[in-house]
This record gives C-alpha cells, sequence and structure tokens, in this order.
C-alpha cells in the first residue's frame, strides 16, 4: 500500500490552522496512524485509528478520514510544532509510511 | 516509566553482520508486539520488521528479507534484529518501537553505517 502526502513542505506561522493530508493506493478503513518527528529524535504518536488522539498529545492536533483519505490537522500552532509529520498506514504488512510534511516557521 | 534501549550499532564493511538489541522496562515485554523500523541519512521512515509477542510470528520488509532476522527473549525483555550481507543502502538510524500496528514508544536510535 502507497502512501503520499501533501503538501511536501509548508511554512506557517504560529497561531495558524495547518492540514496535512495523506493519501492511501487503496482503502485501509481508519487504519492510519500520524507521527511527528523533530531533527535528531524518534518520532511520537499523535493519532492512531485515524482519529483517536494519543494519550498526553495536545488536543489541538486532531485527525480525520477513513479508506483512502485522511487529514491531520493542528488547529492552532505553537512553537513545539515545528517538525516533519508522517502517516502510516496499519491495514497490512509491509506497514509503510508517508514520505513526511515538513512544518517550518514562515 | 516505558522505556526502550537499543544498543549494537556501528561502522561496519558491506557484506559483513551486525546485531542491533533493544531492552525494554516499565512495561510487560511479552504482552506487545514489537516493530524494526529504519530512517536513513537525510529520509523518510521506513518499516523494517515485526515480531508477535510469543515470537512466532514475523514479517519483514522486501528490502531486507533473507538478510535481516527479527528474534526476542521475553524472559529478558528484549527484542534482536541479526543483520547479515549489510548493504551500503542499510546504512540508517535503526529504531525499535512497541506495537505491532501503532507505534506508542520507540527508542532513541541507533546508527547503523556500512560503508568500505
Amino acid at each position: 500500500i502507497q502512501l503520499t502526502q501533501f503538501p511536501s513542505s509548508l511554512s506557517a506561522s504560529v497561531g495558524d490552522r495547518v492540514t496535512i493530508t495523506c493519501r492511501a493506493s487503496q482503502d485501509i478503513a481508519t487504519y492510519l496512524a500520524w507521527y511527528q518527528q523533530k531533527p535528531g529524535k524518534a518520532p511520537n504518536l499523535l493519532i492512531y485509528a485515524a482519529s483517536i488522539l494519543q494519550s498526553g498529545v495536545p488536543s489541538r492536533f486532531s485527525g480525520s478520514g477513513s479508506e483512502t483519505d485522511f487529514t491531520l490537522t493542528i488547529s492552532s500552532l505553537q512553537p513545539e510544532d515545528f517538525a516533519t509529520y508522517y502517516c502510516q498506514q496499519l491495514d497490512r504488512f509491509p506497514r509503510t509510511f508517508g514520505p513526511g510534511t515538513k512544518v517550518d516557521i514562515k | 516509566q516505558v522505556h526502550l534501549v537499543e544498543s549494537g550499532g556501528g561502522l561496519v564493511k558491506p557484506g559483513e553482520s551486525l546485531r542491533l538489541s533493544c531492552v525494554a522496562s516499565g512495561f510487560i515485554f511479552n504482552d506487545y508486539y514489537m516493530t524494526w523500523m529504519r530512517q536513513a541519512p537525510g529520509e523518510g521512515l521506513e518499516w523494517v520488521s515485526f515480531i508477535s509477542s510469543s515470537g512466532q510470528t514475523v514479517d519483514y520488509a522486501d528490502s531486507v528479507k533473507g538478510r535481516f532476522t527479527v528474534s526476542r527473549d521475553n524472559a529478558k525483555s528484549s527484542l534482536f534484529l541479526q543483520m547479515k550481507n549489510l548493504r551500503p543502502d542499510d546504512t540508517a538510524v535503526y529504531y525499535c518501537a512497541r506495537g505491532g500496528a501503532h507505534l506508542d514508544t520507540w527508542g532513541q536510535g541507533n546508527l547503523v553505517t556500512v560503508s568500505a
């Protein structure tokens, strides 16, 4: 299963609403997770089952979608949110990742 | 506190072998599936391998199938990745993570460099 993400990068300001899209090459129901990765660090799970917020993750992060189209939304971008975001399909092996979306400061 | 600590990385020549280890703490290790991922320098994440809680079910990315072997020792809360016939394109930071689907805890990462 192939995953595409868009945009591949974006520039935004603190307080902006940011939306990242992940598209799967076939129906994966809601078997999708989102991760945040900062430079030199391991990824951190944000969302799983397309819309369930992982414990401890701020509520400004939300996920939606099903089948082939999914979105990750940050309602009000904070300084600590500048990072790269990856989606991962959990429907089948191999558990492929999207290519990532880098969010940097405008 | 849930923790995963990896070790065993380093610099090797093409064709050589290396064994990565990942020691878990803070949770009941044998209750969880475990996964290995990697990330080449400047690149995205690549899923590498998965092992069930008992160790009876495993799976691999096509890029490593036949060369890498995942295993675990539940008595020692440890996960392993035996890597053989390493190639330059195996150069990456390798991560172990808890879970077989979404991955809720990751190790710090362990750099493997394959170069002549």
